[in-house]
């Protein structure tokens, strides 16, 4: 079973409006985190924002927020005001436990966005 | 602070041949986890070193090797190349087991 399921392929939004990226994640260990990542075609991955399984409020970052729903193992990125720039591959990705005190990040299989003029 | 920095950038080698990526994490960084990234598989994590000790690995052949230096250097070894190897291989450094992770550039690894 996928640890963390990323459904929209691609998605496409007009500059300056926002936009919603979907992550769910299926974990058993009370403690794990949550990232997202950015992508561009040049291949480095940059972080944007992280989210604790033990934070009580949602985690913004300038124009990032994480809309975190414990309960439902969801952990959207929304981003405000789309500039071109955001034009980019976001993976959503978890850290939990692997064995022992040993921690893993897993990844979902990323979501295109695109930015249009 | 410098970045994560790994190199080559691009490589490109043979089927059979054998091949060494670097990298170079944060400093004051001690873990340094390694990543493959192919379009039909996505990223999938490959080992983690902390203190020069492997203390965590994925599910890859035993031709996926590595190591981690004293100054927390770490170098990923992939023995006997595979087309199917070819890929983006990114490197993350962490401060501790629940710091968060910084990637490099990558390095763009072509099997011809």
């Amino acid at each position: 079973a996928q640890k963390i399921t990323q459904t929209q392929p691609g998605m496409f939004v007009q500059e300056k409006e926002a936009v919603t990226l979907d992550c769910t994640y299926d974990t058993s260990d009370p403690s794990y985190g949550l990232f997202w990542y950015k992508q561009p075609s040049s291949g480095e991955m940059i972080f944007l924002i992280y989210q604790g399984s033990y934070d009580q409020q949602n985690a913004t970052e300038g124009r990032y927020s994480l809309n975190f729903q414990k309960a439902r193992k969801s952990a959207n990125l929304v981003i405000s005001a789309s500039q071109l720039g955001d034009s980019a591959m976001y993976f959503c990705a978890m850290r939990e436990h692997s064995g022992g005190s040993n921690y893993k990040l897993t990844f979902g299989k990323g979501t295109l966005l695109t930015v249009n003029p | 602070k410098a970045g994560v920095t790994q190199t080559p950038r691009y490589l490109i080698k043979t089927r059979g041949q054998q091949v060494t990526l670097s990298c170079s994490p944060i400093s004051g960084h001690r873990s340094v986890s390694w990543y493959q990234q192919t379009p039909g598989q996505g990223l999938q994590f490959l080992f983690e070193y902390f203190s020069e000790t492997q203390r965590n690995k994925g599910n890859f052949p035993g031709r996926f090797s590595g190591r981690q230096f004293s100054n927390s250097r770490s170098e990923m070894n992939v023995s006997t190349l595979e087309l199917g190897d070819s890929a983006l291989y990114l490197c993350a450094s962490s401060e501790d087991r629940v710091g968060g992770y910084t990637f490099g550039s990558g390095t763009r690894l072509t099997v011809v």
